[in-house]
């Protein structure tokens, strides 16, 4: 079946160490994302990228990173600049046909300590 | 000043009847489009309804239809004999410049309570 997936589910670390949420996708979509969600909060938008080699910061960069190498996968890493990266990671993805409709993956709860 | 906005936290219907979900956005650009979200307490974020500021009619989807009133800048969702697993959170998202810039500005959320 076509879809997003990302792993962990939960992922716990120590402050200080660096993380890596990943992403892959077999929609054949161009576009990826990475939104960030906090308890009560709406879904922050972190990097976007729409084509492969190439990426865009969104509203909450700072403290992460990104890379697009295949057109499959788009990882996220959490740097320990990030001041509070505790939260629920999601990955997105649109196509060219439906491009204003986004496929969410199930995301990655991030606990630091 | 926020793009998006949802106006209730928190919303408790009984069951089979009809749910109103608001939202409200500001956007000087003529071309945008407008999405609700599901997101069930699993986390996943399920697409529900789209609407184009340019399309005539309102958007129905099965027992969704957002209700798109252009001149007042809202956009609410209405769920039509609501079921339990209407439970869940609920997003009003917009996207702006369709074509040029990829970004979706999500609301911050309307929890619904769905009573048998």
């Amino acid at each position: 079946d076509g879809g997003i997936t990302q792993s962990p589910k939960y992922l716990f670390r120590k402050e200080g160490q660096n993380v890596t949420l990943s992403c892959e996708q077999n929609l054949n979509h161009d576009a990826m994302y990475w939104y960030r969600q906090d308890p009560g909060q709406g879904l922050r938008l972190i990097y976007y990228s729409q084509i492969v080699n190439d990426f865009q910061k969104g509203d909450i960069a700072e403290g992460y990173s990104v890379s697009r190498e295949k057109k499959e996968s788009f990882p996220l890493t959490v740097t320990s600049a990030q001041k509070n990266p505790t939260a629920f990671y999601l990955c997105a993805s649109s196509g060219q046909s439906r491009p204003y409709e986004q496929y969410f993956g199930p995301g990655t709860r991030l606990t630091v300590t | 000043a926020q793009k998006i906005t949802q106006t209730q936290p928190g919303m408790f219907v009984q069951e089979k009847e009809a749910v109103t979900l608001d939202c409200t956005y500001d956007t000087s650009d003529p071309s945008y489009g407008l999405f609700w979200y599901k997101q069930p307490s699993s986390g996943e974020m399920i697409f529900l309804i789209y609407q184009g500021s340019y399309d005539q009619q309102n958007a129905t989807e099965g027992r969704y239809s957002l209700n798109f009133q252009k001149a007042r800048k809202s956009a609410n969702l209405v769920i039509s004999a609501s079921q339990l697993g209407d439970s869940a959170m609920y997003f009003c998202a917009m996207r702006e410049a369709l074509g040029r810039d990829d970004k979706i500005i999500f609301g911050k959320g309307t929890r619904l309570h769905i009573l048998p």
